[in-house]
């Protein structure tokens, strides 16, 4: 069964720091790993999809990372703005997606 | 439809009632997955569907929990003798075939009283 760990739980930063969110799983028969934003008391918007044959995928700020074979992947936040607040979501998917706990980031003015 | 539809919106009920949750998935979508999310968690898996068939329904809490997807398409949650323990928002996502490419609803907030 896929377990999928988040760390930290909660990080706190100051305006403009980039910063590195953490993921693992334990099963790398994955065919992707995806990464997701969830406001409080909304749903989920999706930043990010790396297929198990990439090794990242980058948007405007944001760049995940994928090491399969190690269970692994990162999102990094370049520049982070208060804006940015919110949880975030890491999800491996084989048949069905499992998610990890999220991290919650508080980027503070 | 455009997107997943889950319906209703929010659902407040008594402790030891039944409810239905119902989702819509998008057109020609295959698979079909229902979640939970508790404050401050992330989405459990509760079950997926491939076609009618319920294809993986290992994180179904109990057997007081049960899902339905008679065509292929409309799923419905069924809930019997709700706890208060059960209140949580319960999402629904479709996939043209199974693993790739999810398409969220905004799920169905539930309170139980």
């Amino acid at each position: 069964k896929q377990e999928v760990t988040q760390i930290p739980a909660a990080l706190s930063v100051p305006e403009g720091e980039n910063l590195v969110l953490n993921c693992s799983f334990t099963d790398s028969a994955i065919y992707n790993l995806q990464w997701f934003r969830q406001d409080p008391g909304k749903g989920l918007t999706s930043l990010l999809l790396i297929q198990s044959s990439q090794r990242e995928q980058t948007s405007g700020r944001l760049n995940a990372s994928l090491d399969k074979s190690s269970g692994r992947s990162t999102l990094y936040i370049a520049a982070s703005q208060p804006g940015d607040s919110a949880t975030y979501l890491c999800a491996a998917s084989h048949n069905d997606m499992r998610f990890g706990a999220g991290t919650r980031l508080t980027v503070k003015p | 439809g455009a997107g997943v539809s889950q319906t209703p919106s929010n659902k407040v009920t008594e402790k030891g009632k039944y409810v239905e949750l119902r989702c819509d998935p998008i057109s020609g979508h295959t698979a079909l997955y229902w979640y939970r999310q508790s404050l401050g968690q992330g989405p459990e898996f509760l079950i997926y569907f491939q076609g009618t068939g319920a294809a993986d329904d290992s994180g179904l809490p109990n057997d007081r929990f049960f899902a339905v997807r008679p065509e292929g398409s409309v799923s419905t949650l069924k809930i019997q003798r709700t706890e208060r323990g059960d209140s949580a928002v319960y999402l629904c996502a479709s996939s043209l075939s199974g693993g790739r490419g999810y398409t969220f609803g905004s799920g169905t907030r539930l309170t139980v009283v």
